[in-house]
């Protein structure tokens, strides 16, 4: 089972860097890291997807170490409205290469307080 | 507008009494799945479908029954209703299975009494 695991809340306050660290165990090494953001009473939302490195757009970061057993999503000077649950997706291959089983598990609660 | 929609938004229903939620997206995309969320649990995935006709359970899938006949739907059926699948759903949906960008639609909010 690809499961990930993540801190179940944070809180920061607005204008500081929030960085999110999620482990993945038995993660393949075609299958790329992704990341969503959920506001209360809407569905998820893609946010930022990577490989290894670096990658950054306009929302936020993602930090992939070498071995890519973990990943850290870095959300630059947060306001209120950043406060949200955030999600690293995980994906469940149970030994039959079909990855369209998906674990996104309880995510982080980020609390951005004024 | 590309999007992903869902009916009802909300529904009040009773024990064994037959519902389908509906989901439809216009994207053209492969890869469909449902998920419910409940409080303290997270997002849960109950059943996916990687193209026409192929559909395969995920974590939940038990009460839960879905087809896909064309490429822009993909149902929920609950045959049998029951209290404990009051929740939230939601639907999404994505270029093709491996491609992890995934649409969600607004959600339905099923109370089963």
């Amino acid at each position: 089972l690809a499961k990930t695991t993540q801190p179940i809340s944070m809180d920061s306050y607005e204008g500081q860097e929030v960085n999110i660290t999620c482990s993945h165990n038995n993660i393949a090494t075609n299958d790329y890291i992704t990341w969503y953001q959920q506001f209360p009473s809407q569905g998820p939302r893609f946010i930022i997807q990577g490989y290894k490195t670096k990658v950054t757009n306009e929302v936020a970061s993602l930090f992939i170490p070498a071995d890519r057993k973990s990943s850290t999503l870095s959300l630059p000077r947060v306001s209120l409205s950043d406060t949200a649950v955030y999600y690293c997706l995980g994906i469940d291959r149970n030994g039959s290469g079909n990855t369209g089983k998906l674990i996104f598990g309880q995510g982080t609660t980020l609390q951005v307080k004024p | 507008e590309a999007q992903v929609t869902q009916n009802p938004r909300y529904l009040i229903t009773v024990t064994g009494k037959k519902l389908t939620v509906t989901c439809s997206q216009n994207m053209n995309h492969e890869y469909m799945s449902w998920y419910r969320q409940d409080p303290g649990l997270g997002l849960r995935q109950i059943y996916y479908s990687m193209n026409v006709e192929v559909t395969d359970k995920g974590d939940v899938p038990e009460g839960y029954k879905v087809s896909r006949k064309e490429k822009r739907n993909f149902p929920l059926i609950l045959e049998s209703p029951s209290p404990n699948q009051t929740s939230l759903y939601f639907c999404a949906s994505s270029f093709q299975q491996g491609h992890y960008e995934q649409y969600f639609g607004p959600g339905t909010r099923l109370t089963v009494t």
